[in-house]
């Protein structure tokens, strides 16, 4: 069985400051780990993800997380926010042992206020 | 234009009538899912496929059904709507199971 938490329904932050959503996931194999953004009324984009190799993953627009096995966390963080970064973030999680049923979690909604 | 695209964009119908939701992607991709969205559960999974007549059910299929008969379609049929399956529902394709989704611009359902 597999499964993701998002702890934080909404995230606030000032611009200019740093930015962390968090994410903690369970599964029985190994994790393959994805964040996506959502934007008002349109599908997901892809951030980045954690397969294998180095625990601190770079992605688009600035943002990075880093994959923690011991406290089964992949937390998305920005070292500064955008007022263009507001919007729905989720946190996906696949076990290696299932060839395809990826799991959500239910997002986390980022403010950034100017 | 490359891509995936979903259609009808917004669908109002009512219950017990059948619904089919379709899926194109132009891309090949040899994955390709169905989630609905609902507020306060995210993104859950109905059915995957990995290619043209394999599938598989994922967290919520029930009162879906799905078929691949080609690698570039990937419709949704809900056998008999019900107000449950209100939501908005998004398709996506994806090169192998451990690369990025792609995801369409969605399909707003709603069952009266």
């Amino acid at each position: 069985a597999q499964s993701v938490a998002q702890p934080e329904d909404q995230v606030n932050v000032a611009e200019g400051n740093p930015l962390t959503v968090k994410c903690t996931y369970s599964v029985s194999g190994n994790p393959y780990l994805f964040w996506y953004v959502q934007y008002p009324n349109r599908g997901l984009q892809f951030l980045l993800k954690y397969i294998t190799g180095d625990n601190l993953v770079k992605g688009s627009y600035g943002f990075e997380a880093e994959f923690n096995k011991s406290q089964t966390s992949f937390h998305l963080k920005k070292p500064s926010a955008l007022v263009s970064d507001s919007a729905l973030y989720f946190c996906a999680v696949r076990d290696s042992d299932s060839w395809g049923k990826f799991q959500f979690g239910a997002g986390t909604q980022v403010v950034v206020t100017p | 234009d490359a891509g995936i695209t979903q259609s009808p964009r917004y669908k109002i119908t009512e219950t017990g009538r059948q619904v089919t939701l379709m899926c194109h992607q132009t891309w090949s991709h040899s994955y390709m899912f169905w989630y609905r969205q609902d507020l306060g559960h995210g993104l859950r999974l109905i059915y995957y496929s990995a290619a043209a007549d394999i599938t598989d059910k994922g967290e919520v299929p029930d009162g879906y059904v799905v078929s691949r008969s080609k690698t570039e379609n990937f419709p949704l049929t809900l056998e008999s709507a019900t107000r449950s399956q209100t939501s908005v529902y998004f398709c996506a394709s994806s090169e192998s199971s451990i690369n990025e989704q792609f995801f369409g611009p969605g399909t707003r359902l709603t069952v009266l």
